[in-house]
């Protein structure tokens, strides 16, 4: 089925660790984002990117990393992970000018101890 | 920066009742959209409005864009079990910023059978 692909779908980390969480759209889509949600936070931006080539920080970019691999894949990383980074994560992406074409990913709930 | 006041942030109704939900802002947006997050997914868009004073409904849902620009609401009719989840608005002002689409921080519905 179409949509947004995210894995894994948990993870836990110990403090320090690395990891990237993967996210892949089949729509062609030109923009794709980062989310986080944590209760009663809603949903915050990390990084987003327009178009292939480029990315761009969000609200809450500290302590993560981004790579636009193609027009498909749009990679976080945590480099040394921290127990505020507990969260679930959430990629999305759109279409330009097709506000309603921005679909999510299923998320990534990732605990860091 | 901006922000959108979403309330109530819970609520807790018995089948069949009608539901109300709205969001504010003191910033003006030229589009806002509802989603809804159901446990373990992503979320999901229900309604977009993309005109002030447009009143959308899908199904049961029945969604306002504010006259003023600066607030929108939901009404559920005749709620039933499969409406519990995390309501979401969101807003943008399209043309700026792709990464500029923000988020309420949602509201919880319970409904009792």
């Amino acid at each position: 089925n179409a949509g947004v692909t995210q894995t894994p779908k948990f993870q836990v980390l110990k403090t320090g660790q690395s990891m990237t969480l993967q996210c892949a759209q089949d729509m062609n889509h030109n923009s794709m984002y980062w989310y986080r949600q944590d209760p009663g936070m809603g949903l915050r931006l990390i990084y987003y990117s327009a178009s292939e080539g480029t990315t761009d920080k969000g609200e809450v970019p500290n302590g993560y990393n981004v790579s636009r691999l193609n027009k498909r894949e749009f990679s976080l990383r945590l480099e040394s992970a921290a127990p505020s980074q507990t969260s679930v994560y959430f990629c999305a992406s759109s279409a330009p000018g097709r506000l309603d074409g921005y679909t999510f990913g299923s998320g990534t709930r990732l605990t860091v101890v | 920066g901006q922000q959108l006041n979403q309330s109530p942030q819970s609520m807790f109704i018995q089948e069949g009742e009608d539901v109300s939900m709205n969001c504010t802002s003191s910033s003006i947006f030229n589009t806002w959209l509802w989603y809804k997050q159901e446990p373990g997914e992503g979320p999901v868009l229900l309604i977009a409005l993309y005109k002030a004073g447009e009143l959308t409904s899908n199904g049961r849902l029945t969604a306002q864009f504010g006259i003023t620009r600066k607030d929108s609401f939901l009404n559920i009719s005749a709620s039933i079990p499969s409406d519990v989840g995390i309501y979401f608005c969101a807003a943008l002002n399209y043309g700026g910023s792709q990464g500029n689409l923000i988020f309420g921080k949602g509201t919880k519905l319970s409904v009792k059978p």
